[in-house]
């Protein structure tokens, strides 16, 4: 059973759209949540939650943990061209990160 | 420039063969970790160190085996025993105590067994 679960799996959308992204993770072990992107080569790394309700901003992106549902959304607004990537989710834990299966967005212009 | 270098970019070889994937990190990092990464897949976790000397099995080691006899160098092995080798390898990694955002990743190696 995966611990750690993304949605939408792939998503299309049109450049100037607003997307949001799911990610739920487990209770066990938890220290924090983390996001990248990634274009066919490593992961850029995005950003890293620890604390519920407190959003984090970079540009048009922006992302929230919300302990108590065990989840985070990470948002996308304007969207471009240049967002289109995968976007892994990843629990991290005391020594390692389990990472979800990731959604695949596609922006098209 | 310190970082993590993972060679080749891209490896052939024939089924039945075992192959050995190289990682060098010049950080000083105690820490390094190998992930798998197939179509349509997150990163899975392969094999982990986090001291010279000792390493664990992460959540897909069958068919792997990794040595860990410096602290710059932990290179995976993939062997004949591994069912679907063809797949995208990354390698990263932390310095120990530190938080996830600060772990790097190497370019990665995109294994190809026929």
């Amino acid at each position: 059973e995966d611990k750690v679960v993304q949605s939408p799996l792939s998503l299309v959308v049109h450049e100037g759209d607003t997307v949001t992204l799911n990610c739920s993770y487990e209770v066990t072990n938890f220290r924090s949540l983390l996001w990248y992107k990634q274009e066919k080569k490593a992961p850029t790394f995005l950003f890293m939650l620890t604390s519920s309700g407190i959003e984090k901003k970079s540009g048009r992106l922006s992302s929230i943990l919300d302990k108590k549902e065990l989840s985070s959304i990470l948002n996308i607004t304007a969207t471009q061209t240049g967002d289109s990537a995968i976007y892994l989710c990843a629990q991290g834990g005391s020594e390692k990160l389990v990472f979800g299966k990731g959604t695949k967005l596609t922006v098209n212009p | 420039d310190g970082g993590i270098t993972q060679s080749p970019k891209y490896l052939f070889r024939k089924e039945g063969q075992n192959v050995t994937l190289s990682c060098e990190q010049n950080l000083n990092h105690d820490a390094m970790y190998w992930y798998r990464q197939d179509p349509g897949q997150g990163l899975r976790l392969i094999y982990y160190s986090q001291i010279v000397n000792d390493f664990q099995k992460g959540d897909i080691a069958e068919g792997y085996s990794v040595s860990r006899e410096k602290k710059e160098s932990f290179p995976l092995t993939v062997t004949s025993a591994q069912k679907n080798p063809t797949a995208f390898y990354l390698c990263a990694s932390l310095q120990q105590g530190r938080p996830f955002d600060e772990q790097y990743f190497g370019p990665g190696t995109r294994l190809t067994v026929t």
